[in-house]
């Protein structure tokens, strides 16, 4: 059974467009998160949900807006897509234990603007 | 100072050598250090963390090493194999309670290439 999945896998798209990625865990955990891979691999944290609250918002544009449902689904919606917007996109959730949140990623969504 | 810098770039072993990757940080209030394999087209996977209280942690053919005064920290894979190619990133975080804290900081990547 897949822990974190996301859907789609992959995503083609042109500028401009608006476009959806979900993210689900089966773990039970209470917080969620996207990152972002770039080109080069580089990992960089976007958001962190706790309980469907937004705790994490690392200055990301406001075209990108998370919806938390419920705490076992963080989908990432993106407004008026740019050409940098193209990356990998992961989703992680964690649980808290003894304070340190071991954080489980997904597979990872690729998304290419053109 | 919300850095962690990963050295090498890129790593080429040898089939059962011992590949060691390296990272320092600057902020102390970082406690918390995970390590995570990525293969191609897959999520980051944990695969060892350490607490700074302790200098090193072994769990089968990974160690981590740590230490503190000199604010950095090395992953070491014994007897590696052709499957332990990947790309490793190491990172960093503070524990904390509520979660604000706990985002994770990542190195920029090694990638490891063991030859057989």
């Amino acid at each position: 059974d897949t822990a974190v999945s996301q859907t789609p896998k992959y995503l083609v798209t042109q500028m401009g467009n608006d476009k959806s990625i979900k993210c689900e865990q089966n773990l039970g955990h209470d917080t969620m998160y996207w990152y972002k891979q770039d080109s080069k691999k580089f990992l960089k944290i976007m958001f962190s949900y706790n309980n469907k609250e937004l705790i994490i918002n690392e200055t990301v544009p406001n075209r990108f807006s998370p919806k938390s449902p419920d705490k076992a689904h963080l989908n990432l919606h993106i407004n008026s897509l740019e050409l940098g917007d193209s990356a990998v996109y992961f989703c992680a959730s964690s649980q808290e234990k003894r304070g340190i949140y071991e954080q489980y990623f997904g597979p990872g969504t690729r998304l290419t603007v053109t | 100072q919300q850095q962690v810098k990963q050295s090498p770039q890129s790593l080429i072993v040898q089939k059962g050598g011992i590949s060691i990757i390296n990272c320092a940080y600057e902020n102390t209030a970082f406690d918390y250090f995970p390590w995570y394999q990525q293969f191609p087209g897959k999520g980051p996977a944990l695969l060892i963390a350490i607490r700074p209280d302790v200098s090193e942690k072994k769990e089968g053919r990974f160690t981590i090493s740590f230490n503190k005064s000199a604010k950095q920290f090395s992953l070491h894979i014994m007897d590696s194999q052709p499957g332990d190619s990947a790309t490793y990133f190491c990172a960093a975080s503070m524990v904390g309670y509520g979660g604000a804290t706990n985002k994770l900081i990542f190195g920029t990547g090694t990638l490891l290439a063991v030859q057989p």
